[in-house]
């Protein structure tokens, strides 16, 4: 059984950087069969997916267009988990956040696992 | 440009079935997608992964009352025997890419 255990502030001034963990258990973030994604939900923008990290004999990354200047997602290995940072954050990243695992066989990935939800405050 | 198109609302009533469609847009239609459910103040869950040919492949814990079908560019989750906690938000989900995509969800109403 995949978890995935989120942690980060829920609280973050208007220019700062948004900052969270997902650790992963039960499955390995340097998986061949996995994507590991960032995923938030706003009243105004629904499930926004923001991007994702993958092993494919290196490692790989994919940003939505909408937030691809100001983020950046990183694998740990050590720690087995990843991390979202997301730059120059205004009230408008107010919003949910969820980790998600995507799995693929053959070519789609099915996102099947999600983080608890982090809600982050974007606040002075 | 890949989007995915869902009704904001549906309702049905206890003991019934219900059909809800997420439509890929044009050149799309050949698409995989993966159906999440949302129930109130929870987060999403994972219920099937559905191809174009109808096939699909439900999550773990997934009740037999949830099924998938497909015709062209629509997809389609099919809940029957409808229950009280099955009244949530329904999102479509799919790959373009390389990158995610989201359909807007379904309010489902257990009446």
């Amino acid at each position: 059984q995949v978890q995935l255990q989120q942690s980060g502030p829920g609280l973050v001034k208007p220019s700062q950087t948004l900052s969270l963990t997902c650790a992963i258990s039960g499955d390995s973030v340097s998986s061949n069969s996995a994507a590991w994604n960032w995923i938030r939900q706003s009243p105004s923008r629904g499930l926004e997916w923001l991007g994702r990290t993958y092993y494919r004999s290196k490692w790989y990354n994919d940003y939505a267009v909408s937030v691809k200047r100001r983020i950046t997602i990183n694998p740990d290995t050590s720690k087995n988990q990843f991390s979202l940072h997301l730059n120059s954050v205004t009230p408008e990243d107010t919003a949910v956040y969820y980790c998600a695992r995507a799995k693929y066989d053959s070519s789609f990935g099915a996102i099947d696992y999600w983080g608890q939800g982090t809600l982050v405050t974007v606040s002075s | 440009q890949l989007v995915l198109t869902q009704s904001p609302s549906a309702s049905a009533s206890l003991g019934a079935s219900v059909k809800l469609t997420c439509t890929l847009s044009s050149g799309h239609s050949s698409y995989a997608i993966a159906w999440h459910q949302q129930q109130p103040e929870k987060g999403p869950r994972y219920l099937m992964k559905l191809n174009s040919d109808g096939s699909h492949s439900k999550g773990d814990g997934i009740p037999d009352r949830f099924s998938g079908s497909s015709s062209g560019a629509e997809r389609y989750l099919t809940i029957s025997s409808l229950q009280s906690e099955d009244e949530a938000d329904y999102y479509c989900q799919t790959w373009g890419t390389g990158l995610g995509v989201f359909g807007g969800g379904t309010k489902l109403t257990v009446l």
